[in-house]
């Protein structure tokens, strides 16, 4: 079956701090990924998302996320948070279905 | 634009009786809907998905069930809910066509007493 890992369920990060989140998906065919976070008290809300092309995208609010089909991998980047980014970060995969398979996510917190 | 609402926002049942939850989208024609539930370290579980008006596809099979009375319009009932109910629930669209982001209600927050 399809299924989305996320390797850090907890992070506690000092601000300035660089951040990279693991995501891993198994599935061999064709996928399009994402990234939602979900800040306290606020809907999901997409950050990123890759459907081809460029392997490296970039979302908003200085994330970056990076595509390598031969690790299955969509690690989620920023080189300096703020405590703003405190938030739960989710990936998704879809293999172009209607389908979304999601991961468990991972709850950052920010220190000031 | 687009807005997508879910009511009621929070909900306290007990156990053996009836639920509603609904979900609708402004904005939009024809969209995809799911319903998702959330809980905590378990991400997001997909328990249906909709491609249209009565068109309903189930995930996980529970005690829940969804239908698509109008094309916009996408609910969650339970005949007799169970503790095991209890949880964050989220309604999603995405345009139809390739696969596009998802866009999230606010959730309605069941718990089952």
């Amino acid at each position: 079956a399809q299924s989305v890992s996320q390797h850090n369920h907890h992070v506690i990060l000092s601000e300035a701090a660089s951040l990279e989140l693991g995501c891993n998906y198994s599935y061999g065919g064709t996928v399009n990924l994402f990234w939602y976070v979900q800040y306290p008290g606020q809907h999901l809300q997409l950050l990123l998302k890759y459907f081809s092309g460029d392997p490296l995208v970039k979302g908003i609010k200085g994330f970056e996320a990076e595509f390598i089909k031969s690790k299955f991998s969509f690690n989620l980047r920023k080189p300096s948070v703020q405590w703003s980014d405190t938030a739960e970060y989710f990936c998704a995969v879809t293999p172009g279905t209607y389908k979304y398979i999601f991961g468990t996510g991972t709850r950052l917190k920010v220190l000031a | 634009s687009q807005t997508i609402h879910q009511w009621p926002a929070t909900l306290v049942q007990p156990v053996g009786s009836p639920l509603s939850l609904e979900c609708t989208v402004e904005g939009t024609s024809n969209p995809n809907l799911y319903w998702y539930r959330q809980a905590a370290g378990r991400g997001l579980q997909l328990l249906f998905y909709s491609v249209g008006i009565g068109q309903i596809s189930s995930e996980v099979p529970q005690n829940l069930s969804a239908s698509r009375p109008q094309d916009r319009q996408f609910i969650l009932s339970s005949k007799k809910l169970l503790l095991s109910d209890s949880g964050f629930y989220l309604c999603a669209w995405t345009a139809v066509g390739p696969p596009y982001e998802q866009y999230f209600g606010p959730g309605t927050r069941l718990t089952v007493t």
